[in-house]
């Protein structure tokens, strides 16, 4: 089984350009979420999606957007990059907000 | 708010030696509790999770217990391998939330 997938696995980006990470379970779950992972930060929610057709910010949502295109995907927008968004992307899916999570490979994501 | 405290790392042990990695937690409800691990170059995945007061998890040898009492869900293992090498997260979501609140993340080093 995939699971979660997310592409690309990498990219590098000058200041100012825009790019979209993509993701996509396989698990029909209903729950869907955007990570950024920065050292000796753990994982902090960026958007999260409770249910096919809403999605709400969570902890560091400026800079970012998001689209819950259908059940299985959940894109992630930079519209306009910075060096501050240099981090690593995870995406990950869930059955219901409260149980365990599964994630995807991650992106990282080089801003120059 | 809700939060998680783990130790901070790196944490180096030799083979066979006994792993303890501590997490506390402030929460306003009764979250569950959870432990993911991070292999280089890969994603979170669940290692082990508790719902409940005086629940343990385990799995793969490693097991925590949830400590209302002391706000508590350290991890431990018997005997540590070198392929335990890794990076650990404690987390927890309150019950009917969204939002996964991860630790900084422990890194373990297991020296043969």
């Amino acid at each position: 089984n995939a699971g979660v997938t997310q592409t690309p696995k990498f990219q590098v980006l000058k200041t100012g350009q825009s790019m979209t990470l993509q993701c996509a379970q396989d698990m029909n779950h209903n729950s869907m979420y955007w990570y950024r992972q920065d050292p000796g930060m753990g994982l902090r929610l960026i958007y999260y999606s409770a249910s096919e057709g809403t999605t709400d910010k969570g902890e560091v949502p400026n800079g970012y957007n998001v689209s819950r295109l259908n059940k299985r995907e959940f894109s992630l927008r930079l519209e306009s990059a910075a060096p501050s968004q240099t981090s690593v992307y995870f995406c990950a899916s869930s059955v219901i907000g409260n149980a365990e999570a599964f994630f995807g490979q991650g992106t990282r994501l080089t801003v120059v | 708010g809700n939060s998680v405290t783990q130790m901070e790392g790196p944490v180096t042990l030799s083979e066979e030696a006994f792993l303890t990695i501590n997490c506390t937690y402030t929460a306003t409800g009764y979250p569950s509790l959870f432990w993911y691990v991070q292999y280089p170059g890969e994603g979170l995945q669940l290692l082990l999770k508790a719902t409940k007061a005086d629940d343990k998890g385990s799995n793969k040898g490693f097991e925590a217990t949830y400590r209302k009492e002391t706000t508590s869900f350290h991890l431990e293992k018997g005997s540590v391998q070198v392929s335990d090498s890794a990076v650990y997260f404690c987390a927890q979501v309150d019950t009917g939330g969204f939002k996964t609140i991860f630790g900084a993340g422990t890194r373990l080093f297991v020296k043969a």
